[in-house]
């Protein structure tokens, strides 16, 4: 069985651009998180999904929005990024949201 | 807000001596759950404790949660070289939102 996948692994945008992140959780698994790292801190948490609905959301400005799709894949967007959005991007399944989280390898994004 | 803290920051043992990494939440948790983050990778699930007062072993990796479900503790018995790594606790208080520790970062002296 596939894992978690997200893509791409690692991208490099320039202040002001809009950058998605996507996504495809493990097969069976209806929610996905997304969870955003800085060097040397613990996952911060942005959004949760469960069949296709917002559950939860950090806090985090509205210039990060998410989106589940029908077969549960999900992107993660961020608008107007700032040098302080640079950070490696995690993507999270599970079967309910609160069972244990199965981790994709991440998206490492940096802000120029 | 729901926080989750963790101490400490850092531990360096030498190799087969234990190691213990402590977390407290500031609301009731449903259940609390365990990862383990090497250098370079990504957070990956040990375990998921949900009953007041419960303990879980794996190994040599024993996990307690509290009796008022508010903290928790990894304890690691005679590490190994393959311990190394960050352990953090993720706290799920069914507000649909898991928040996760800062973090332990375990360093071992072969």
């Amino acid at each position: 069985d596939a894992g978690v996948t997200q893509s791409p692994t690692h991208l490099i945008k320039t202040r002001g651009q809009h950058v998605t992140l996507r996504c495809s959780p493990i097969s069976g698994h209806k929610s996905v998180s997304w969870y955003q790292q800085v060097l040397g801190q613990g996952p911060q948490f942005i959004f949760q999904y469960y069949e296709k609905e917002e559950r939860g959301r950090g806090n985090f400005p509205d210039r990060f929005s998410a989106r589940q799709f029908p077969n549960y894949s999900s992107e993660l967007n961020v608008n107007a990024l700032l040098l302080g959005d640079s950070a490696l991007y995690l993507c999270a399944s599970s079967l309910t949201g609160h069972d244990g989280y199965t981790f994709g390898s991440g998206t490492r994004l940096t802000v120029v | 807000g729901q926080q989750v803290m963790q101490i400490p920051q850092y531990q360096h043992v030498q190799e087969g001596e234990d190691f213990t990494t402590y977390c407290n939440s500031s609301t009731t948790l449903s259940n609390i759950q365990w990862y383990k983050q090497r250098p370079g990778g990504h957070p990956v699930f040990l375990i998921q404790l949900v009953k007041s007062g419960e303990v879980k072993k794996q190994k040599r990796l024993t996990f307690q949660f509290g009796e008022a479900k508010k903290n928790s503790s990894l304890h690691i018995t005679a590490t190994q070289t393959t311990d190394v790594g960050t352990y953090f606790c993720a706290g799920d208080s069914s507000a649909s939102k898991i928040i996760f520790g800062s973090g332990t970062r375990l360093s071992i002296r072969p």
